[in-house]
């Protein structure tokens, strides 16, 4: 399986940009890099996913370096709101169904 | 349209008790899976399924059973509670069935004591 490192906490000041770094060095070429959040104790939220090319949807923006070794999350305008744990994963292929392996994430504190 | 939805709430059971975690989705996926958290750890997968009729092990199988009744529905069954079953359970769903491009919808979790 491979393994995601994430750093264990970032701060952002609120409205500036908060950029995630991931490092998943042992990727393979068909598994996809998800991110997802978990805000207090919810479920967590589906934020974006990608292969190899640069993704943006209306929450953020995924960065996936050339050589697939890391990724970066972007909030382009942070607030309060997105204070929450940070989990990035890289999907395993099993079977049909492809689980998702979670480590312990970047807790991320948004501050005014 | 309320996703997944997962009940109930909250228990507490006592040592030795046994009880059924349900959980139901809206979106026609084929996959659900359970997944527990405890304090401080990220999430660890217990059971999944592919798609109805099928069940497989996770990470965390042990003391736990699962029943894929339909596409909607994928319970959980503790048959005789232990407090290291202490968790939140959280149930998913994905559309996928042979494709890693479909990301897991969350519902908003149990939080199970066991004394």
């Amino acid at each position: 399986d491979a393994k995601t490192t994430q750093p264990p906490s970032m701060d952002c000041a609120e409205g500036r940009a908060a950029n995630l770094p991931c490092n998943h060095s042992t990727i393979s070429g068909n598994e996809y890099v998800y991110w997802y959040r978990q805000i207090h104790s919810q479920g967590p939220q589906y934020i974006i996913h990608g292969l190899k090319n640069n993704e943006t949807n209306e929450m953020a923006s995924l960065i996936i370096t050339e050589d697939r070794k890391s990724s970066t999350l972007i909030l382009p305008h942070a607030t309060l709101r997105d204070t929450a744990v940070y989990y990035c994963i890289v999907r395993v292929p099993t079977g049909t169904a492809s689980k998702l392996t979670f480590g312990t994430g970047t807790r991320l504190q948004v501050t005014l | 349209n309320a996703g997944v939805t997962q009940t109930p709430k909250f228990q507490v059971l006592k040592t030795g008790q046994s009880m059924t975690l349900q959980c139901a989705q809206d979106m026609n996926h084929n996959s659900m899976y359970w997944y527990r958290q405890d304090p401080g750890m990220g999430l660890r997968l217990i059971y999944y399924s592919a798609s109805e009729g099928t069940t497989d092990k996770g990470e965390v199988p042990n003391g736990y059973n699962v029943s894929r009744l339909n596409k909607r529905e994928f319970s959980l069954r503790l048959e005789s509670a232990a407090p290291s079953q202490t968790s939140v359970y959280f149930c998913a769903s994905s559309a996928d069935r042979a494709t890693y491009n479909s990301p897991l919808h969350f519902g908003n979790g149990t939080r199970l004591t066991v004394t």
